[in-house]
């Protein structure tokens, strides 16, 4: 058990700009969570995955959003045209797939917009 | 919809004292409740969790939460604190109905816990 990676840790990019994060969850687990956290905040949801299937978005993630899972294994979030809004940071969680199952988090992406 | 508050955005205590950390949710259903920790730099980790049976829950590092229905409260607690329980501290909820939202936290905005020596 290698725990969530997530990958970059740190992301710097500038206004308009396309960024990608991957999270690689730990194995056999089936759901795939990604949360947004702002400082001084608690992690919000922002989307999951049952295996390969994208289930629920939350009203968080506009058109600019983007979240696959192929093959049921990582995922990545992509963010187009990004905003300072944006900036925060950006935790990937995965459960063996139980309502009740432990959330386990990976180290999170953080994302700064100027 | 569920909703998580955390009365103390950051609690202050000495090394070796007790510390009690407060945590209300409202739900229109029945929910499980979690606790998580998240050290600097590090991911969140959960410290426990209740799912039903006594409400009394005990969790790693020594910690405890309570679980009360008629307050709709889950506070954590440690009878002795060390230097390395700071950390912020996080309660969340789940919806015990699932549908869309299987699994979906409803986090607290977090309390910053400071141990002084």
């Amino acid at each position: 058990d290698t725990g969530v990676s997530q990958n970059p840790r740190h992301k710097i990019t500038k206004r308009g700009q396309n960024v990608t994060f991957r999270c690689d969850p730990i194995s056999e687990h089936n759901r795939l969570y990604w949360y947004r956290q702002t400082l001084g905040q608690g992690p919000e949801f922002l989307t999951y995955f049952q295996n390969e299937a994208q289930l629920e978005k939350s009203r968080l993630l506009s058109d600019r959003f983007s979240a696959e899972r192929p093959k049921g294994s990582f995922s990545t979030l992509e963010i187009q045209r990004t905003e300072q809004g944006d900036s925060a940071m950006y935790l990937c969680a995965s459960s063996p797939g139980q309502l009740a199952d432990t959330q386990y988090f990976g180290p999170g992406t953080r994302l700064t917009v100027l | 919809a569920q909703s998580v508050t955390q009365l103390d955005s950051q609690v202050p205590v000495f090394e070796e004292a007790p510390v009690e950390l407060r945590c209300n949710y409202s739900s229109s259903v029945s929910v499980y409740l979690f606790w998580y920790v998240q050290y600097p730099n590090q991911g969140l980790q959960l410290l426990l969790k209740y799912l039903s049976g006594s409400t009394l829950v005990k969790g790693i590092n020594g910690f405890e939460a309570e679980f009360n229905k008629s307050q709709t409260s889950f506070h954590l607690r440690k009878p002795s604190v060390h230097i390395s329980d700071t950390a912020e501290y996080f309660c969340a909820v789940v919806s015990r109905a699932g549908g869309t939202s299987y699994g979906k936290l409803t986090f607290g905005q977090g309390t910053i816990l400071t141990v002084h020596p």
